[in-house]
């Protein structure tokens, strides 16, 4: 079965620095793995994923993940931080197959402080 | 493109009565789902489509029902509904084992 942890569910940096929300996953199956913005009010936008191929991969608004098989790590990073990246992250895993169902993590709210 | 579109936004319903959320998709999509977000659960998956006139269970199953009558639309329905239900619903869909695209969400509130 699959499954996702995100480590810290509030995050908060400082304009210009560097951002970096953790998950850890769990799979029987190679995974797909994504990473979802939402933004207060709105819905799931797609930030990046990682389905087969090079292992650093690069996202919408400067943001990039590393899927570590070794690791069970696909954590996502931002060199600089910019006020309008506030918003909650959620990193989802999918077996695939027949379904395509996703699995959550519980999320992290990301702050931005001037 | 309109993408994945949701009815209502917004609802407030008292303990016992019933709706349906519509959800609809221009995309020309296989796969939808529909997920309840609560506030420190992520989002969960409440039933789910690979196709016209097919349907099954998610995680959280219990207390709703869904049909896919026609491939663009995917309706969730609350036959009695509980406290429980309070939530934040969002609809999905997919072309196949790739990525989902989400719906704006409908903000139910159960009193």
């Amino acid at each position: 079965a699959q499954s996702v942890t995100q480590l810290g569910s509030h995050v908060s940096v400082s304009e210009g620095a560097l951002v970096l929300l953790r998950c850890n996953y769990s799979s029987s199956v190679p995974p797909y793995l994504f990473w979802y913005v939402q933004y207060p009010n709105q819905g799931l936008q797609l930030l990046l994923k990682y389905t087969t191929g090079a292992t650093l991969v690069k996202g919408i608004n400067g943001f990039e993940a590393e899927f570590k098989k070794s690791e069970t790590s696909f954590h996502l990073t931002k060199p600089s931080a910019h006020m309008s990246d506030a918003a909650e992250y959620f990193c989802a895993v999918s077996a695939g197959g027949a379904t395509n169902k996703l699995i959550f993590g519980t999320g992290t709210l990301l702050a931005v402080q001037p | 493109n309109a993408g994945v579109t949701q009815t209502p936004k917004f609802r407030v319903l008292k303990t016992g009565q019933s709706m349906t959320l519509l959800c609809a998709q221009d995309m020309n999509h296989e796969y939808m789902y529909w997920y309840r977000q609560d506030p420190g659960m992520g989002l969960r998956l409440i039933h789910y489509s690979v196709g016209e006139g097919t349907t099954a269970k998610g995680e959280v199953p219990d207390g709703y029902n869904v049909s896919r009558l026609k491939k663009q639309n995917f309706l969730l329905g609350l036959e009695s509904a509980a406290p429980s239900q309070t939530s934040v619903y969002f609809c999905a869909s997919s072309y196949s084992v790739d990525t989902q695209y989400f719906g704006p969400g409908t903000r139910l509130t159960v009193l």
